[in-house]
């Protein structure tokens, strides 16, 4: 069964750094989603993606993050100068996008720490 | 006010029996979804069900079952004959509109489910 996966599984860094995490989206997918999860808080939306634009951005994405599908299969996130409250797992998710109702896929998540 | 409430952080139960877990939401639009998942301790979030604002059936998936009520905007998940495996955080969440746009999903803070022998 296909399934999105993301790359690297753990990320730690040191504050002020640039991380790029990587996803590959279910490949017959056309809306891509980052998520992140603060230890032991709720899921938040961070970004939804769609025919190579930023369709929704939340509050907390701001300058700092950028996402970008720079060849066929994967989708990046990147944060360009990480704090420690950066540290969390972000998900990657990805639907058809053949109705309105189908279901976002998640992928298993890159644990960041930025120390 | 918070779109999704989950007031169970933590709900205990036996092996083989069913368990319901309390879900709800706010929303002023009409057509929205709820989605049910699951994450194990390893992290990933799995999709258990869904249930779409239309939908007059409660939606069922094997041993989940969405128990939807509307006019109190509520979208329980019963999980019937528990298992060991069925031990893990589940998070309720929302997708309102009838897509276009973003799409994006909203959870609620989850509750964690053991399962006891």
């Amino acid at each position: 069964e296909p399934e999105v996966t993301q790359t690297p599984s753990h990320q730690v860094t040191q504050m002020g750094q640039e991380v790029i995490l990587r996803c590959v989206p279910i490949s017959n997918h056309l809306y891509f989603y980052w998520y992140r999860q603060i230890l032991g808080q709720k899921v938040e939306f961070l970004v939804s993606f769609y025919n190579n634009e930023i369709s929704e951005k939340s509050e907390i994405f701001d300058d700092q993050f950028s996402v970008e599908r720079p060849d066929g299969s994967n989708f990046t996130l990147k944060i360009r100068s990480t704090k420690l409250e950066d540290s969390a797992m972000y998900f990657c998710a990805s639907r058809t996008g053949r109705t309105p109702t189908d279901t976002q896929y998640f992928g298993p998540g890159t644990r960041l720490t930025v120390l | 006010a918070q779109k999704i409430t989950q007031t169970q952080p933590g709900m205990f139960v036996q092996e083989k029996e069913a368990v319901t877990l309390d879900c709800t939401y706010d929303t002023s639009d009409q057509s929205y979804g709820l989605f049910w998942y699951k994450q194990p301790s390893s992290g990933e979030m799995i999709f258990l069900i869904y249930q779409g604002s239309y939908d007059e059936q409660n939606a069922t998936e094997g041993r989940y079952s969405l128990n939807f009520q509307k006019a109190r905007k509520s979208a329980n998940l019963v999980i019937s004959a528990s298992q060991l495996g069925d031990s893990a955080m589940y998070f309720c969440a929302m997708r309102e509109g009838w897509g276009g746009g973003g799409n994006k999903l909203t959870f609620g803070t989850g509750t964690q489910l053991k399962v006891e022998l």
